[in-house]
């Protein structure tokens, strides 16, 4: 296992295009996170799974978004009618959460770089 | 609220000067906290992971301190070299916390030849 994989690792599209991303985590980890970064900032969190159940959205999440993890291994995050507010470097992490509150291994993948012109 | 502010926001310093990097959190309750460093255009690496009894870890030149009385943290980069050139960002969990995870803006660490 190499860790956490991001397809593709770069996008341009045209605005109003739909974009998808994929995310394949480690694979024994039952936790994937989205997040957004724009450049200079922190990564802003998206939303994340505990195996195939989606728990929490960020406001952030408009509805042009929606992110699936079907089978609980890989994900894929899907912008409708792309806008340039969109580009932004796409980040996957995942984690390995125990019975309590800790998460193990927390590793991010190098991202997908979208960029609507 | 749970937030995560780091200072400075930027810094330039020579190859081989040694240098610190702030974060100061008022997520809780506290599980533990983490150093990343992310390179342009890349996903961010973990540096180091702290958890509350702990108040300093040290993973090769990089040194990070954990003050959970004061929620303060700092990294200490010695000896630094050009490739550490990147954003340091941190990160603090919190305990049954959704996500759990709580990101700082990153200081962007310029090393000049």
């Amino acid at each position: 296992d190499t860790g956490v994989s991001q397809d593709p690792r770069h996008k341009i599209t045209k605005r109003g295009q739909n974009v998808t991303f994929r995310c394949d985590p480690i694979s024994e980890h039952n936790r994937l996170y989205w997040y957004r970064q724009t450049l200079g900032q922190g990564p802003e969190f998206l939303t994340y799974f505990q195996n195939e159940a989606q728990l929490e959205k960020s406001r952030l999440l408009s509805d042009r978004f929606s992110a699936e993890r079907p089978k609980g291994s890989f994900s894929t995050l899907e912008i409708q009618r792309t806008e340039q507010g969109d580009s932004a470097m796409y980040l996957c992490a995942s984690s390995l959460k125990d019975r309590g509150s800790n998460a193990y291994g927390y590793t991010f993948g190098s991202g997908t770089r979208l960029t609507v012109v | 609220k749970n937030q995560v502010e780091q200072s400075p926001q930027s810094l330039i310093i020579l190859e081989g000067k040694n240098c610190t990097l702030q974060c100061n959190y008022t997520v809780s309750p506290f599980s533990n906290l983490r150093w990343y460093k992310q390179d342009t255009g890349r996903g961010p690496v973990s540096l180091t992971i702290m958890t509350f009894s702990e108040n300093t870890k040290s993973n090769g030149r990089y040194t990070a301190t954990l003050d959970a009385d004061t929620k303060q943290s700092s990294l200490h980069i010695t000896a630094s070299q050009l490739s550490d050139s990147a954003s340091y960002i941190c990160v603090v969990s919190a305990l049954n916390y959704g996500q759990n995870f709580v990101f700082g803006p990153g200081t962007r660490l310029s090393v000049l030849p």
